[in-house]
């Protein structure tokens, strides 16, 4: 069964617009990573945020992490074409070796 | 290059016939899983292993069979594939721990069951 959940399901911006995403999850985690994937392509781990984490950055890429919450978003600055693609939310529970993904979100940026 | 190899990438079959989609890895990781890819239902995975002849089911096993007799290799077997196991199909390796590794995603296997 699906953990995670993405939101919005899709997104639509201008170039060097930020793109934002929601990630929500149902049970505690140990980690929750954030993945990419381009059209018909495998995916790319982005960035892993531990459940100890609130916080974290990697280039133009800003995670937040609210365990009581049960959610994280992914925040995108500075969009560029090359970030249309979709993003899947993943997540890992303290008991088993499993990630779990979302549906994803699908980002197109417009030139 | 460290890489996830899949193959074939694409590949149209008929009801009842069995196929093998292979994968392997170069990374020396012990942890390698399958996941397939439907729209609006994200990944799911279908079985993992944890090293060789270690496997286990993920959440869509039915219709499935895996081995892991060596490292670098686990095939996804289909004994006798129906229209419903169409798909995309993933597979992944991974090293380190439970808490810290990363996924690497092969590039995916497209299969139609006519």
């Amino acid at each position: 069964s699906q953990q995670g959940e993405e939101d919005p399901q899709a997104l639509s911006i201008q170039e060097g617009e930020n793109a934002t995403m929601n990630c929500s999850y149902k049970t505690s985690i140990n980690n929750l990573q954030w993945y990419r994937q381009n059209s018909g392509r495998g995916l790319v781990h982005l960035i892993l945020i531990r459940s100890n984490e609130r916080e974290k950055h990697s280039g133009r890429l800003r995670v937040t992490l609210d365990t009581s919450k049960k959610s994280s978003s992914l925040l995108i600055t500075a969009s560029r074409a090359a970030d249309t693609a979709s993003y899947f939310c993943a997540t890992s529970t303290s008991n088993d070796y499993k990630l779990s993904f979302g549906a994803g979100t699908t980002v197109t940026v417009r030139a | 290059e460290a890489q996830v190899t899949q193959n074939p990438r694409y590949l149209i079959t008929v009801t009842g016939k069995k196929l093998t989609v292979t994968c392997s890895q170069n990374m020396n990781h012990e942890y390698m899983s399958w996941y397939r890819q439907d729209p609006g239902l994200g990944l799911r995975q279908i079985y993992y292993s944890m090293n060789v002849e270690v496997t286990d089911k993920g959440d869509v096993p039915e219709g499935y069979k895996v081995s892991r007799k060596e490292k670098r290799n686990f095939p996804l077997i289909l004994e006798s594939p129906s229209p419903n196991q169409t798909s995309l199909y993933f597979c992944a390796s991974r090293g380190g721990s439970v808490n810290t590794g990363e996924l690497f995603f092969g590039e995916g296997s497209r299969l139609t069951v006519l």
